[in-house]
Parts: structure tokens; sequence; C-alpha cells
């Protein structure tokens, strides 16, 4: 049984380009949550979402980000227009309801 | 609005000692997960618990409820637990279920 996956692992985008993250959740997990490491800082909450909704995008910056999770496909982390502040490492997780949550390896986005 | 707390923020050892990396957290939850963070970035979920006490191997978890408290406990540690260790309060309710991380315990354990 497949763990959490995330890909990219790695991406490099100049300032003003467009990143997209993807994460396909556990077999049997319909939520996903997304959260976000900057350096040298702890995780914090970004976004949760159950299939075709979005639950709580509280700590979702208020411009340029939004998720998604589609019927069919991953669920997608896109930044518009990226600065360099956006460079952090960004983790995905996945969950059956109130179940443990388990994480993706995560997403090393840098910003040039 | 929930606030997690660790101590101690790093912690070393040495080989075979017996570890205690504590947690708080400020409002009721549904859950407390602990997880493993290595030098590689990736996370590992250790445990999620919301009452008593879990064991996984060499690795106890306990929580109180009525304190909100909790004690991540590694007992004859080696040096491949050297780590980051992150305690995480789940605020499950009807309209979410994210997780509110504390800022994680650097251990390192010499041989």
């Amino acid at each position: 049984n497949a763990g959490v996956m995330q890909n990219p692992r790695h991406l490099v985008r100049r300032r003003g380009q467009e990143a997209r993250l993807r994460c396909s959740p556990m077999k049997g997990h319909s939520h996903v949550y997304w959260y976000r490491q900057l350096p040298e800082e702890g995780l914090k909450f970004m976004v949760y979402l159950q299939k075709e909704n979005i639950i709580d995008e509280s700590g979702m910056p208020k411009e340029r980000f939004s998720a998604e999770f589609p019927k069919e496909g991953p669920s997608i982390l896109r930044i518009q227009q990226v600065v360099r502040g956006d460079s952090a490492a960004y983790f995905c997780a996945s969950s059956r309801l109130a179940g443990e949550q388990y994480f993706g390896p995560g997403t090393r986005l840098t910003v040039t | 609005k929930n606030e997690v707390e660790q101590s101690p923020q790093n912690l070393t050892a040495q080989e075979g000692e017996f570890i205690t990396i504590n947690c708080s957290y400020s409002v009721g939850i549904s859950a407390l997960h602990w997880l493993q963070q290595h030098p590689g970035g990736g996370i590992v979920s250790l445990f999620m618990l919301s009452s008593g006490k879990k064991k996984h191997g060499r690795l106890i978890a306990t929580i109180n409820i009525q304190e909100k408290h909790s004690s991540l406990h590694i007992t004859a540690s080696h040096p491949r637990d050297s780590a980051v260790y992150i305690c995480a309060a789940r605020e499950g309710s009807y309209n979410t279920d994210k997780l509110i991380f504390g800022t994680g315990t650097r251990l390192q354990v010499f041989p």
C-alpha cells in the first residue's frame, strides 16, 4: 500500500512564475491537509480538503495561493506569481475521517 | 487559539539514556500526534492518542487530558533516534481537523 505521494520533490521557480504542487493521498483516504515549513521554522497549517470541498482554509495566505482536491486525481496546491518568501517545504498529509494523518515526503520549493 | 509548547527545545543524550520530551497545549483537542522529522526532512507519524498511553518498540507516549499535557519517552536511546520530535494538537471539530504544531525538540544521541 503506497504511502502519501508528493511531486515534484524539488521545484525551482523564478519570481513571478507559478508553482503547482501535487499530492496523492493514501489509498482509502479522502481527507487531505497541506502544511508549510518555512526555513528554520515550525510547521504551519494551510488548508484542509475533502474530495471536491475545501473544509478549512484559515491558514492560506489571502492572495496567490489556492488548493483543490478534485473528484479524480491528486490534490493540487497552486502558488501564483511566486516570491522569495514562498521558498519552503510544503507537506501534505492524508487521513480517513478523524483518523491518523500520514505525511508525504514534501516538496521543497526554491524561488530564485 | 490553541498554543502548543514543547520542552526542551534541544536535547543531547548518551546512547542508552532514557529520554523524555514534554508537550502542553492550551485548549481542548480531539487527539494529539507525535511526529518525527529526520535531517532529510521527511515526517513520520509516531503516535496519535486521545487518552492514556501507547507504546511502540522503545517509544512510549502518554497524555493527560485534564492537565492538557503529553510526554514522549524513548527508552535505551540510540544514535539513530537523533531527529526533531514534534507534537501536534489536533483541533477536530465539525468545521476543521487541522494540526497545530509545537516548535519541535531537536534530539541528538551520541554513541
